[in-house]
């Protein structure tokens, strides 16, 4: 059965401080791997897509990375407007199966 | 397009009564997908479509809930008789091809049964 994991499952940065979210997973055959970000009272919102190990993707001040067995968000100079709850997502045959989410707070 | 949209935003009831959700996804997607999110389970996968057609329902808890997709733009969960665990933020979220696209979501229902 797919399953995601993510850890950890809260992290507190200081503005500035740069860190990483995981997400290890275990799949039959991998169709992608998905992030989300969501904001209180909000529903989810797609970043970002991998489909193959060693594929990078990169948008402001965030990267994910992906390897066989985990992917990595890369948070690098976090603002406090990055504050959210990260959630990734593997695909499935037409569905998507999500982590639990890595509740991000930066402060300023 | 206005993206998925979601009727109510909140809903407060009192146990025992019907509830009904409603959805409508964003125009030329052929999924959809119904979750509950809560702070202890995270989201999960309550019923999809494809086509209009539900695919897997393996994710609704009781009997006391069922969903509807009567056409392409419109879609309903309804949870009779309603009880507070139920209480939880319900998310519609609609896509053309899950695996390659994702999906885009609602802004959600948050359920309040008291």
């Amino acid at each position: 059965e797919d399953q995601v994991t993510q850890s950890p499952e809260a992290l507190r940065l200081q503005e500035g401080e740069s860190s990483s979210l995981n997400c290890s997973y275990t799949v039959s055959g991998l169709r992608g791997l998905f992030w989300y970000r969501q904001d209180p009272g909000k529903g989810p919102e797609f970043l970002f897509t991998l489909y193959s190990a060693g594929e990078e993707k990169e948008k402001e001040r965030l990267k994910a990375t992906l390897t066989k067995k985990e992917s990595f968000l890369h948070i690098t100079a976090p603002k406090p407007e990055d504050s959210a709850t990260y959630l990734c997502a593997l695909a499935g045959f037409q569905k998507l199966v999500f982590g639990t989410g890595t509740r991000l707070l930066v402060s300023p | 397009d206005a993206g998925v949209i979601q009727s109510p935003r909140h809903e407060v009831t009192e146990m025992g009564q019907e509830v009904t959700l409603r959805c409508k996804p964003i125009s030329g997607h052929n999924s959809l997908f119904w979750y509950r999110q809560t702070m202890m389970r995270g989201l999960e996968l309550l019923i999809y479509f494809n086509n209009n057609v539900p695919i897997d329902d393996s994710g609704m808890p009781e009997d006391r809930f069922s969903a509807k997709m009567p056409n392409a733009s419109f879609s309903t969960l309804k949870i009779q008789p309603s009880e507070p665990r139920d209480s939880a933020v319900y998310f519609c979220a609609s896509s053309l091809s899950p695996s390659t696209s994702g999906y885009t979501f609602g802004s959600g229902t948050r359920l309040t049964v008291v």
